[in-house]
């Protein structure tokens, strides 16, 4: 069964700093997905990485694919606090999410 | 282009009763999944449906639990008798093509079993 494992689960960070979430897993998959959650509301995609070495960016985040290692991550720059959400991860296969990351930006 | 619906957005019930969510994807959109998703954590994938066939619904809980999608449009997930362990936000997603890709959801359903 193909299990998707993010880490941290729970982040606080400044504004400003950088930091990086990953999302581990288990069986071969050649395109992963990011997704926000805002508290209280429904999930948005971020970034769909299409194949091994697909990065993408916007804004402050950056994703991208290593199908190898069976590893993608989700890095954070000079974060804000308009960042503040739950990000979670889903793997090509069958649409499985990750437990996700609940990022707090404070000032 | 209209999101993807879904109705009722809140509903409370007591438990052994039953309840209904109604969701209509993005027009042309084949592919229709219903997640659960329990409060602090990941959405958990119930049923897939490609067209009007299900591809995946392993881990739909098929003693309570039914979903259905007519025409290949709109579809209905239902569950009778509900347990308090139902209480979810129940989240309906579509996607274009054939098969998995990006998922478009709609705002949700949140059910409170008493």
């Amino acid at each position: 069964e193909l299990k998707v494992e993010q880490n941290p689960l729970f982040l606080s960070m400044q504004e400003g700093k950088n930091y990086t979430i990953y999302c581990n897993y288990s069986t071969t998959s050649d395109r992963l997905y990011w997704y926000r959650q805002d508290p209280g509301k429904s999930l948005e995609s971020l970034f769909v990485l299409l194949s091994n070495g697909a990065v993408k960016q916007e804004g402050r985040l950056m994703a991208s694919l290593d199908t190898k290692a069976r590893l993608s991550t989700l890095h954070i720059t000079a974060a804000v606090h308009d960042l503040s959400a739950t990000y979670f991860c889903a793997v090509n296969n069958d649409m499985r999410f990750g437990a996700g990351t609940r990022l707090t930006v404070k000032p | 282009e209209a999101g993807v619906a879904q109705s009722p957005r809140y509903k409370i019930i007591e438990k052994r009763q039953s309840v209904a969510f109604w969701c209509n994807p993005i027009s042309g959109h084949a592919t229709l999944y219903w997640y659960q998703q329990i409060l602090g954590q990941g959405p958990k994938l119930l049923i897939q449906f490609q067209n009007n066939g299900v591809v995946d619904d392993s881990q739909l809980p098929k003693d309570r639990f039914s979903a259905e999608r007519l025409k290949g449009v709109d579809s209905t997930l239902k569950i009778q008798p509900a347990k308090l362990e139902d209480s979810a936000v129940y989240l309906c997603a579509s996607s274009p093509g054939a098969g998995p890709g990006e998922l478009f959801f709609g705002e949700g359903s949140r059910l409170t079993v008493l």
